[in-house]
């Protein structure tokens, strides 16, 4: 009831195009909702996040959209590009406890 | 830069040893998380410490521990090092009391356990 599932593993997107990651959650007491990036050798830095009284998100390219009735949540990058490429990781959370984490998004994008 | 700071950077050292890592807060963030990332089990949590205080454990092993001090930087200790061990240790701060459970996070320590 802990996990948090998150799909695909890697995704491979041509410069220009939208990168789309899923996760799925089953604790339907979480109410943040993060998106991490990490690229290699670094720490996991806060991309976006949201709140589950909320269907959408959007900062810049990056869009959250959230579907409390499936318990899925899903992150967009429109216009993707070469400098995107990193691993993402999709979280879940309650009040101020730790973060539970999907399992990775590596995306590589082509120029 | 998320302004949390992790020492050191890199560390190797043998089995059976004992390892101090160090982390420092954004200023004015009260609460400290340490995770660890390994390739077979992703991003962990470990334990959490608010304002000096123990607040949640997570899958931390006995041989872990960690304390946070009253300057509120934070320090996690592991001891009888074992093979699995090496991973990469990042701790991350929050500002608690804030609208999100925003958590920033630092660089991380990469650990190798020879």
């Amino acid at each position: 009831q802990q996990q948090v599932k998150q799909s695909p593993q890697s995704l491979i997107v041509q410069k220009g195009g939208i990168s789309i990651i899923n996760c799925a959650y089953e604790n339907t007491a979480f109410d943040y909702f993060p998106w991490y990036q990490q690229f290699p050798g670094k720490g996991p830095a806060l991309l976006i996040a949201i709140r589950p009284d909320v269907s959408e998100k959007k900062e810049g390219r990056f869009t959250i959209s959230f579907n409390k009735s499936a318990k899925q949540f899903s992150l967009h990058i429109m216009d993707s590009q070469p400098g995107d490429s990193a691993t993402y990781f999709c979280a879940a959370s309650l009040n101020t406890d730790k973060l539970i984490f999907g399992t990775g998004t590596r995306l590589q994008v082509f120029p | 830069d998320s302004g949390v700071t992790q020492t050191p950077k890199h560390l190797i050292t043998a089995t059976g040893q004992r390892v101090t890592l160090r982390c420092s807060p954004r200023s004015g963030d009260l609460s400290v998380y340490w995770y660890q990332q390994s390739l077979d089990q992703g991003l962990q949590f470990l334990i959490q410490y608010y304002n000096g205080e123990e607040r949640a454990k997570g899958n931390i092993l006995e041989r872990f521990s960690a304390q946070q001090f009253p300057d509120l930087h934070s320090e996690l200790n592991l001891s009888s090092l074992e093979l699995g061990d090496s991973a990469l240790y990042f701790c991350a701060s929050s500002a608690v009391g804030g609208t999100y459970n925003e958590q920033f996070f630092g660089p991380g320590t990469r650990l190798t356990v020879l």
